[in-house]
C-alpha cells in the first residue's frame, strides 16, 4: 500500500541547513510528484514545493532562493534541503503524493 | 501568485446542521482546488478534488462545489467527527497554494 514516512532531525540551529528524507512505498517516484507541505504550530499549511515524475522541480517563491529538492528513484527517496534556517521555519514538515497520500509529519524547531 | 481565500475563519455548528464553508481565488483557477481535512495530531485528509469530485471514501455528506474563482465546501448533517480544520488548495499550477483554512466546532 501507498506510504510516505519523513526523517531528520529534529532541532536545528539558527543558520544552519535542515535535510529532510522522504521515504516512499507502494509507488513510483517517476510515475507520481512528491510535494513538501509544512505547518508552523498553530497555524496553516503552507506549501513549500515539488518534483516531479520527471524529475523537475518546483519551488515556493518565498523560499526558493534557500530550498532544494531532489530524490534517489533507486531508493525511493525524495530529499528537502533548506539552508539559512531561522525561527519562522519552524514547523511539521510533511510530504505528500501530490493530494491523495500524506506522511505522518516531522517537527522541525529551530532554535539555538 | 494566486491568493486563496477562505471564509469564515471558524464556525461553531450543531450536530445534524448543515454547514457550507467558502473559498475564493484571486484568479480562475478553473476547477482545479482541492479541500482537505486536518484533526489535531494528523496529517491533512483529502475530501474532495477537481472542486467537486468526492475522494475514495469519503461520506457523501461532504460536496464541493464551484468554478472559476468560487468555491464551496457543503457538509450535510455534520457529525461530531467533523470537527478539524478544512483547507482548500490549487491544484494545477505552482504555486499550489493553500487557503488559510476555516476551524468547524461542534457544540
Amino acid at each position: 500500500q501507498v506510504q510516505l514516512k519523513e526523517s531528520g532531525p529534529g532541532l536545528v540551529q539558527p543558520s544552519q541547513t535542515l535535510s529532510l528524507t522522504c521515504t516512499v512505498s507502494g509507488f513510483s517516484l517517476t510515475s507520481n510528484s512528491v510535494h513538501w507541505v509544512r505547518q508552523p504550530p498553530g497555524k496553516g499549511l503552507e506549501w513549500v514545493g515539488a518534483i516531479w515524475s520527471g524529475g523537475s522541480t518546483d519551488y515556493n517563491s518565498a523560499l526558493k532562493s534557500r530550498l532544494s529538492i531532489s530524490r534517489d528513484t533507486s531508493k525511493s527517496q525524495v530529499f528537502l534541503k533548506m539552508n539559512s534556517l531561522q525561527t519562522e521555519d519552524t514547523a511539521i514538515y510533511f510530504c505528500t503524493r501530490f493530494r491523495d497520500y500524506w506522511g505522518q509529519g516531522v517537527m522541525v524547531t529551530v532554535s539555538s | 501568485n494566486i491568493v486563496m481565500t477562505q471564509s469564515p475563519k471558524s464556525m461553531s455548528i450543531s450536530v445534524g446542521d448543515r454547514v457550507t464553508m467558502n473559498c475564493k481565488a484571486s484568479q480562475n483557477v478553473y476547477n482545479n482546488i482541492a479541500w482537505y481535512q486536518q484533526k489535531p495530531g494528523q496529517s491533512p485528509k483529502l475530501l474532495i478534488y477537481y472542486a467537486s469530485n468526492r475522494y475514495n471514501g469519503v461520506p457523501d455528506r461532504f460536496t464541493g462545489s464551484g468554478y472559476g474563482t468560487d468555491f464551496t465546501l457543503t457538509i450535510n448533517s455534520v457529525q461530531a467527527e467533523d470537527a478539524a480544520f478544512y483547507y482548500c488548495q490549487r491544484i494545477y499550477n505552482s504555486p499550489f497554494t493553500f487557503g488559510s483554512g476555516t476551524k468547524l466546532e461542534i457544540k
